[in-house]
């Protein structure tokens, strides 16, 4: 069974940092490209960032690009997402998702996300 | 980056058909993929690649593509299937995009 299970959340300051960590399970991890979706509280769902399954390609959206960085540890079936520069507008529930059993999705199967909170 | 237009909210008596248009430039040229999130839980995926069901989604959803607009169709809508929906397609350059979202009311 297909498990992910997000952690690293929390409340934290505008412009400080914070690292996900999206544990893997259930799968070949090093066979698939992951992402990161997350939903700002009563909001869509919004693309983050993805990474190919080697972890040679990294992809990022407009909005956090220059600020998170994703990366990946196959030793450790683990996905990370570092997150600098905070804003208020970054808070959200930040999902992992496993990508590409259905062709082009962003995101075949979902943990339940961690949530974080920017604010003083 | 572009976008996906979706209605902010659909209503339907149980029974009854439910459409959610979705609609985008690169919709031609790109799959669309149909997503249900319930509250408080992950999306699942319903639709993939315009129209295929991933096993396990009940044959009453499906989908149909038509130029721009890309379509879930709920037929006999039941009172599970109250939820948000959300489009879903690749862009260039390995990012992707969703639909600005669905919300599905069962009367």
């Amino acid at each position: 069974e297909v498990q992910l299970l997000e952690s690293g959340g929390g409340l934290v300051q505008p412009g400080g940092s914070l690292r996900l960590s999206c544990a893997a399970s259930g799968f070949t991890f090093s066979n698939y490209a992951m992402s990161w979706v997350r939903q700002a509280p009563g909001k869509g769902l919004e693309w983050v960032s993805g990474i190919s399954a080697s972890g040679g390609r990294t992809y990022y959206a407009d909005s956090v690009k220059g600020r998170f960085t994703v990366s990946r540890d196959s030793s450790k079936n683990t996905l990370y997402l570092q997150m600098n520069s905070l804003r208020a507008e970054d808070t959200a529930v930040y999902y992992c998702a496993k990508r590409g059993d259905y062709g082009d999705d962003a995101g075949s199967y979902w943990g339940q996300g961690t949530l974080v909170t920017v604010s003083s | 980056s572009y976008e996906l237009t979706q209605p902010p909210s659909v209503s339907v008596s149980p029974g009854q058909t439910a459409r959610i248009t979705c609609s985008g430039d690169a919709l031609p040229k790109q799959y669309a993929y149909w997503y249900q999130q319930k509250p408080g839980q992950a999306p699942v995926v319903v639709i993939y690649k315009d129209s295929e069901r991933p096993s396990g989604i009940p044959e009453r959803f499906s989908g149909s593509s038509s130029g721009t607009t890309v379509t879930l169709t709920i037929s006999g809508v039941q009172a599970e299937d109250e939820a948000d929906y959300y489009c879903q397609s690749a862009e260039s350059g390995g990012t992707y995009v969703f639909g600005t979202g669905t919300k599905v009311t069962v009367l």
